[in-house]
């Protein structure tokens, strides 16, 4: 069966500073991993996935994640956090090869960004 | 924005009554998917449609059913509607299945009495 693990409920960063949200996954053979946030009262946006090839997918607002394998995780990162990332972020898996395009969620991360 | 639109954006129901939610997929997408995302959670995967058909199902009862049309717009159904089912519906758009990246709407926020 498939899963996400997001450890961290809540990640506190100061504006400027790199931010690292962790995620870890559990899927039967290769996976599809994407990331979303959610703002307040907003529906989820994407903000980037791993299909296959280059371990580091970079995404949008200048977020990128790298992919490994034997660790099974997918973190989000950036390099230079801004008060306006502050949100709530989802690390989400696909399995290949599944009829199904069924997402699994994990249950989130709180990024809170301190001027 | 990501042109999935939903509709209601809210909605207050009572116990035992039936709902129905809609959806409009993104221009070019073929499939339409329905999650469930309850407070302080993530999203829960309902089912998908792929060209008219149910195309996957999570662990939701029957009385949680939907349609998708030739247009690709798509609704959910609720029947026999209990307080946990109060949640943040959200409808997500693709252009196919697998890795395809899914675009979200908005939602519609449900609240049962």
């Amino acid at each position: 069966a498939q899963s996400v693990a997001q450890p961290e409920d809540q990640v506190n960063v100061a504006e400027g500073n790199p931010l690292t949200v962790k995620c870890t996954y559990s899927v039967s053979g290769n996976p599809y991993l994407f990331w979303y946030v959610q703002y307040p009262n907003r529906g989820l946006q994407f903000l980037l996935k791993y299909i296959t090839g280059d371990n580091l997918v970079k995404g949008s607002y200048g977020f990128e994640a790298e992919f490994n394998k034997s660790q099974t995780s997918f973190h989000l990162k950036k390099p230079s956090a801004l008060v306006s990332d502050s949100a709530l972020y989802f690390c989400a898996v696909s399995a290949r090869g599944s009829s199904a395009s069924k997402i699994i969620f994990g249950s989130g991360t709180r990024l809170s960004i301190r001027p | 924005e990501t042109g999935v639109t939903q509709s209601p954006t809210h909605l207050i129901k009572t116990r035992g009554q039936q709902v129905t939610l809609r959806c409009s997929s993104q221009s070019g997408h073929n499939t339409v998917s329905w999650y469930q995302q309850a407070l302080g959670q993530g999203p829960q995967f309902i089912f998908q449609y792929y060209r008219e058909e149910e195309n996957g199902r999570g662990n939701f009862p029957p009385r949680f059913s939907g349609l998708q049309f030739p247009n690709y717009s798509s609704e959910l159904n609720v029947n026999a509607l209990e307080l946990d089912d109060s949640a943040l519906y959200l409808c997500a758009s693709s252009s196919g299945q697998g890795q395809e990246t899914q675009y979200f709407g908005p939602g519609t926020r449900l609240l049962v009495l």
